[in-house]
C-alpha cells in the first residue's frame, strides 16, 4: 500500500515564476493537509481539502497561493510569482476521514522549493 | 495562537544513554502526537496520546501525556545511533481535529 506521493521532491524556481507541487494521497484517503516548514520554524498549516472542496484554507497567504483537489487526480498547491520567502519544505498529508474522528494524517517525503 | 514549546532543541548523546525530551504549552489539547522526521523526508508519526496522564511505550520510547494535558514527554531508553532524527510533536486542539500545531522539534543524535 503506497503512501502519500508528493512531487516533484525538489524545485528550484526563479523569482516571478509559478510553482506547481503535487500530493497523491494514500490509496483510499479522501482529505489533504497542506503545510509550509520554513527554515527554523515548525510546520505551518496552510489548507484542508476534500476531493473538489476547500474546507480550510486559514493558514494559507491570501495572495499567490491556492489549492486543489480535483475529483480526479492528485491535489496541487499552485504558489504564483513566487518569491525568495517562499523557499521552504511544503508537505501534504493524508487521512481516511476528517473531523469528528481521531484520524492519523499520514505525511509524504515533502517538496523542497528554492527560490532564487 | 497556541504554541507548542520543545526542550531542548538539540541533543547528543552517546550509544547507551538514556533522555528525556519536552513538549510544552499552555494550552489544552485534546491529543497529542509525536513525530520523527529524518532528513529530508516527512514526518512519520510514532504515537497519538489521548487521556490526561496516559503513558504510552513503544519499545524503548515511553510517551506521557500531562495530566492538564497541555504538555507531554518522550523517554528514550539505551538509545542508539538509529534513534537519530528530529522529534516533533503536534497537537490538535479538539476545535478542528484537523490543524495540526507543531513544534520545532528536538534535533537527536546518538553517537556510536
Amino acid at each position: 500500500n503506497a503512501g502519500v506521493m508528493q512531487n516533484p521532491r525538489h524545485l528550484v524556481r526563479r523569482r516571478g515564476q509559478e510553482a506547481r507541487l503535487r500530493c497523491s494521497p494514500m490509496k483510499g484517503h479522501s482529505h489533504v493537509y497542506w503545510y509550509r516548514q520554513l527554515p527554523e520554524e515548525g510546520l505551518k498549516f496552510m489548507v484542508y481539502l476534500q476531493k473538489e472542496n476547500i474546507i480550510d484554507e486559514s493558514g494559507m497567504p491570501k495572495e499567490r497561493f491556492s489549492a486543489e483537489f480535483p475529483k480526479e487526480g492528485p491535489s496541487i498547491l499552485r504558489i504564483q510569482q513566487v518569491v525568495r520567502g517562499d523557499s521552504a519544505a511544503y508537505f501534504c498529508a493524508s487521512s481516511f476521514s476528517g473531523p469528528g474522528r481521531q484520524e492519523t494524517q499520514y505525511f509524504g517525503p515533502g517538496t523542497r522549493l528554492l527560490v532564487l | 495562537t497556541q504554541l507548542l514549546e520543545q526542550s531542548p532543541q538539540f541533543l547528543s548523546i552517546q550509544e547507551g544513554e538514556n533522555l528525556t525530551v519536552y513538549c510544552n504549552s499552555s494550552s489544552v489539547f485534546s491529543s497529542l502526537q509525536w513525530y520523527r522526521q529524518e532528513p529530508g523526508e516527512g514526518p512519520v508519526l510514532l504515537v497519538t496520546v489521548v487521556t490526561g496522564g496516559e503513558v504510552k511505550k513503544l519499545k524503548r520510547l515511553t510517551f506521557q501525556f500531562g495530566d492538564a494535558r497541555k504538555d507531554s514527554s518522550l523517554h528514550i531508553t539505551a538509545a542508539q545511533p538509529g534513534d537519530t532524527g528530529l522529534y516533533l510533536c503536534a497537537g490538535d486542539s479538539g476545535g478542528s481535529n484537523y490543524k495540526l500545531t507543531f513544534g520545532k522539534g528536538t534535533l537527536l543524535t546518538v553517537n556510536p
